[in-house]
This record gives C-alpha cells, structure tokens and sequence, in this order.
C-alpha cells in the first residue's frame, strides 16, 4: 500500500516563504511521478497550481513554483498572502494509470 | 468557456446504486483523459477512476469491481455508475480533466467541476 505523505499543517509569516513537501512512505520522488500541486479553500474546488513537477497552471503566479527537494516533491510559496491560507494537497502518479493524493497540508498564514 | 458539470449526487442507502453525470464544455471529453476524485467529509482528496481517450480505465482499489467510469461522446459527457454503495463512499464526487497536450501525457488534473455530493445512509 503506497502511501504519500505530507505534512498535515505548516504556518508562514506574511511575506514569508514556505516549502510544503510531498514523499513516499517507501522510495524516493522523482520526476518519474509527475508530482502535481493543487490548492483548495473550504467549499470550493480544487485549483491545478503545478504539475509536471515544476509546470505552473495556466494564471498561476510565478511565487508557485514546484522541484524536487532531496527525495521529496516541494512545493515553495515565495512571499506569502492572506489568500494563500488554504489546503494544499500534491498527488503522484504511480503509473498503470494509478494516482495516489497525500492527506494535504493545511497552511496557516499568520 | 471550459467547463465540467456534475450531477446525479444525493442520499442513498447502503448497498443502491447511483449514476453521476459530469456535462462538458468548450472541449471534447473523448480527446481526453477525464477522472473522477472524490473528498469524504473533512478528509482529503482521494483518486477514483480514469478513463483514458481510446477507453482504457483504471479504478482504485477501494472501488474495483463497484464503481464504472464511461462517457457518451455523443453528449459529451462522463459518467461513474457507482454500485453496493458503502458508508464510506460518501464524498463530494469531483469530474476532472488530464492534461494532455501535444502528444504527451503529463499525469496531473486541470480542469475540475464544482462537485456533486454523495451521501450512503439508510
């Protein structure tokens, strides 16, 4: 059973840079895996930020940006805002047409 | 505009069937890969199924052998026919879009419809 991990909640300063990160339970993360980012606020639907490991969505801003960290995916926000406040969740493919979510990090911008 | 619209959600009892509806827009569902994602209450994200262009499907395992992804390309439009529904497959059912684009496959979601509420309950 693949299990991705995540961290459940991490907090940033206004302004501040964040790194979110996503890993196996077994294994490292490659490009391999197609890491993808999605953001998501309570009752709404989820938004694509980054796939591709490092591809932003289309309207995305460019303080999104995605990488390989180690043997882990990551997800960095540079300068956040308020309206960063939200869940964000990475998923990976594991190939065979398989996609695995981890249990998103819930981000706190205070 | 593109656009995906799901339907057919609402409250069932454990074990009845339910069929979800997903209407496309501004693009072709048969040209693409479409999955389903589903969020139980207060829980994260969690893969369904894919269907891809030529017809292959896939399905996670806690709904092989219950749940099947189709489409009708003649109304554009994808479909889960979810059977022996179970408690825990109560969620908000998401119809998502792959992205794909100049022969590759890049394996992530773009697209999301605003999602169509499931509750198994007697």
């Amino acid at each position: 059973q693949t299990v991705v991990t995540q961290e459940p909640s991490f907090s940033v300063s206004p302004g501040g840079t964040v790194t979110l990160t996503c890993g196996l339970s077994s294994g490292s993360v490659s490009t391999g895996y197609y890491p993808s980012w999605y953001q998501q606020t309570p009752g709404q639907a989820p938004r694509t930020l980054i796939y591709s490991t490092n591809t932003r969505s289309s309207g995305v801003p460019d303080r999104f940006s995605g990488s390989i960290l180690g043997n882990k995916a990551a997800l960095t926000i540079t300068g956040a805002q308020a309206d960063d406040e939200s869940d964000y969740y990475c998923v990976l493919y594991m190939g065979s047409g398989i996609w695995v979510f981890g249990g998103g990090t819930k981000l706190t911008v205070l | 505009e593109v656009q995906l619209v799901e339907s057919g959600g609402g409250l069932i009892q454990p074990g009845g069937s339910l069929r979800l509806s997903c209407a496309a827009s501004g693009f072709t569902v048969s040209s693409n890969y479409m999955t389903w994602v589903r969020q139980a209450p207060g829980k994260g994200l969690e893969w369904v199924s894919v269907i891809y262009s030529g017809g292959t499907t896939y399905y996670a395992d806690s709904v092989k052998g219950r749940f099947t992804i189709s489409r009708d390309n003649s109304k554009n439009t994808l479909y889960l026919q979810m059977n022996s529904l179970r408690a825990e497959d109560t969620a908000v059912y998401y119809c998502v879009r792959g992205i794909y684009g100049s022969g590759t496959y890049y394996h992530a979601f773009d697209i999301w419809g605003q999602g169509t509420m499931v509750t198994v309950s007697s």
